[in-house]
């Protein structure tokens, strides 16, 4: 079956500095998101991006589907962006796959 | 709008026990998938109901059931607990006609098995 792989597995911020996230994925999809998990378990949608370029304030996402990777920016991170960050792919077998994610912290 | 919802938020059930989770989806959505996530993995897909019609399932055992109803909401039944169902269980729903379309979570369900 298809692979999701994220890189780095974990991160570590000062407040203030940007960061950019990467989802490699084996075969083609047909959507793929990205997800922010909070502590106590919630899913935020962040962006849902099968291709081009999306941004979201100080959040933007790229998907190159025909290259088969996705990344995630975050620009001038704050304490509230800590937690784990999933991309999620949909594959034709109606499958959704998730990666092992990348975990952030911010430090002030 | 009211998001997914999903009851219990915790539950507790010892070893060859049964569980219904339930799980209420987005208003005009007709997609509900299930995942299963073991604290410090990412979630594994377990279903994807639509229009009361199973589409695909996970790698899972037979343990794990679940069905959809005429008002989209869903339930997962998972028989014969074991220590290793010991997770988060999360549903998510998504508009019709575009596979899994854009998925929204709810907040879950915390099994602790015993």
């Amino acid at each position: 079956g298809i692979q999701v792989e994220q890189s780095p597995p974990d991160l570590i911020l000062q407040e203030g500095a940007n960061s950019t996230l990467r989802c490699n994925f084996s075969d083609s999809v047909n959507n793929l998101q990205w997800f922010h998990q909070n502590p106590w378990g919630q899913l935020i949608n962040l962006f849902y991006i099968p291709s081009g370029t999306k941004q979201n304030g100080r959040l933007s996402a790229t998907t190159v589907a025909t290259e088969r990777y996705s990344l995630l920016y975050i620009s001038s991170s704050q304490t509230t962006d800590s937690g784990v960050y999933f991309c999620a792919v949909y594959t034709g077998g109606f499958k959704t796959i998730f990666g092992a994610g990348t975990r952030l912290f911010v430090k002030a | 709008d009211a998001g997914v919802t999903q009851s219990p938020t915790h539950l507790i059930k010892t070893r060859g026990q049964h569980v219904t989770l339930r799980c209420s989806p987005i208003s005009g959505h007709k997609s509900v998938s299930w995942y299963q996530q073991v604290l410090g993995q990412g979630p594994q897909f377990i279903f994807q109901y639509y229009e009361k019609e199973e589409r695909g399932r996970g790698n899972f055992p037979d343990r794990f059931s679940a069905r959809q109803f005429p008002n989209y909401s869903s339930e997962l039944n998972v028989n014969a607990l074991l220590l290793g169902d010991s997770a988060l269980y999360l549903c998510a729903s998504s508009l019709p006609g575009q596979g899994a379309g854009e998925q929204y979570f709810g907040p879950g369900t915390r099994l602790t098995v015993t």
